[in-house]
């Protein structure tokens, strides 16, 4: 059983596209992330949601939207792509307490590349 | 200059090898310290974490946190073929929370 899963896998897309990007967890987690990991796997968090409420909104442009449905799923559309878009996008949770560890459950990620 | 440096290798070591891998930090109020494994095309997945400074074992792995030289390290002991990964670490915020701030990595290859 996957814990964190994320659709599509991959994506390749033209620039101006507008893309989304599905995440799902079973594990029963409160909290959910964004993650953009760059060429370099530098890993820097984009957004996190606690029970469907934004609690964390890192400096992204406004192209980027995330909506929570509920607290088991998190998806990112991103509106007229860009080149510097290109990166892979990891989903995560965190269980109650692991807010505080550091403890988080990630996605296998969705590599996006912006043509 | 980063808040957390880490040398991205590659690291190259033979099988049953000790593998240090070493992170800088600058921000003396990082709260705490993890260590992710993330294989190729995977995501990152947790290995462990730690507050205090000290040791902290799991089987082959050991975790070292020096808060007054802002360096953490992880140990590796018999290091396997399947240890091959880029390791990154990551360190909370102040106060707590999952704003993480991570390392770059370091890729390892464990050599037959």
């Amino acid at each position: 059983d996957t814990a964190v899963s994320q659709t599509p896998k991959y994506l390749v897309t033209q620039m101006g596209n507008d893309k989304s990007i599905k995440c799902e967890q079973n594990l029963g987690h409160d909290t959910m992330y964004w993650y953009k990991q760059d060429s370099k796997k530098f890993l820097k968090i984009m957004f996190s949601y606690n029970n469907k409420e934004l609690i964390i909104n890192e400096t992204v442009p406004n192209r980027f939207s995330p909506k929570s449905p509920d607290k088991a799923h998190l998806n990112l559309h991103i509106n007229s792509l860009e080149l510097g878009d290109s990166a892979v996008y990891f989903c995560a949770s965190s269980p109650p307490g692991g807010t505080n560890t550091g403890e988080l459950f990630f996605g296998e990620g969705s590599r996006l590349t912006v043509l | 200059q980063k808040e957390v440096e880490q040398d991205p290798g590659p690291l190259s070591v033979p099988e049953g090898a000790i593998v240090s891998l070493n992170c800088t930090y600058s921000n003396s109020a990082f709260q705490y310290f993890m260590w992710y494994r993330q294989y190729s095309r995977k995501g990152p997945e947790l290995l462990m974490y730690t507050y205090s400074s000290g040791n902290k074992e799991d089987g082959r792995f050991t975790a070292q946190v020096d808060k007054s030289s802002k360096y953490i390290s992880l140990f590796i002991r018999d290091s396997q073929p399947s240890d091959s990964a880029t390791y990154l670490c990551a360190m909370t915020p102040p106060g707590g929370g999952n704003k993480l701030t991570f390392g770059t990595g370091t890729q390892l290859k464990v050599e037959l």
